[in-house]
């Protein structure tokens, strides 16, 4: 079946380094999600990707979907310590789609202050 | 506050209890999901109701019984749980399934179930 693998698991920066969250999927996407979910919370939306070599940006957070639209990658510049949380990418696959979004595993990011 | 909200928040219950889980959006949406989300597991989806209707069922024990009585409320019932089955359980709404894609979803803040 489909998957969405995201990499790595963890990290670990220093306050104001950059950090980087890839997602792969194992089919082609018709769109691209990406959801933070803080400790003990709940995933929040942040943004939908849906374009083909699509780049857009929130402030600190850049978001891009590949060419093939098969991953993404998501990089906050200048971590802050408010940026700790797990965050997941999600996907639906291009083919008879169903409303059905497979999440990736999501990548933990620590901030040391 | 994401207008999805979900009781109760934590929940122990043993093997041969039955309980139920509701959610309740305030969104106007016509799309409900169930997700599972365990310690070493990403979300796990679970079920999906469009306008009250059953459109995925994605290979759930038959412990766990979903019921959309209309498109503000799903409920998930439970009987007979296993250990393995606690975990945090997250409602979602989305506006509608999307056409050709899926539209953003806004998740409740979850049930923490511990199953003895």
């Amino acid at each position: 079946g489909q998957q969405v693998m995201q990499i790595p698991q963890y990290q670990h920066v220093q306050e104001g380094e950059d950090f980087t969250t890839y997602c792969n999927s194992s089919t082609t996407l018709s769109n691209i999600q990406w959801y933070k979910q803080r400790p003990g919370g709940h995933p929040v939306f942040l943004i939908q990707l849906v374009k083909s070599g699509e780049v857009k940006k929130q402030k600190r957070l850049t978001f891009q979907f590949g060419e093939a639209k098969k991953n993404s990658s998501l990089h906050i510049t200048a971590t802050q310590t408010t940026d700790v949380g797990t965050y997941f990418c999600a996907g639906s696959r291009a083919a008879g789609n169903t409303g059905k979004l497979i999440f990736g595993q999501g990548t933990t990011l620590q901030v040391k202050p | 506050e994401t207008g999805v909200t979900q009781t109760p928040r934590h929940l122990v219950m043993g093997m041969t209890n039955k309980k139920s889980l509701k959610c309740e959006q305030h969104l106007g949406h016509n799309a409900m999901y169930w997700y599972k989300q365990s310690a070493k597991k990403p979300l796990e989806l679970m079920f999906v109701y469009s306008l009250e209707e059953r459109v995925e069922n994605n290979s759930v024990p038959s412990r766990f019984s979903p019921e959309c009585p209309n498109s503000s409320h799903l409920f998930l019932h439970l009987h007979t749980l296993q250990p393995e089955d606690s975990a945090l359980y997250l409602c979602a709404s989305s506006q509608d399934l999307g056409r050709g894609w899926t539209d953003t979803q806004y998740f409740g803040p979850g049930t923490r179930l511990t199953v003895l």
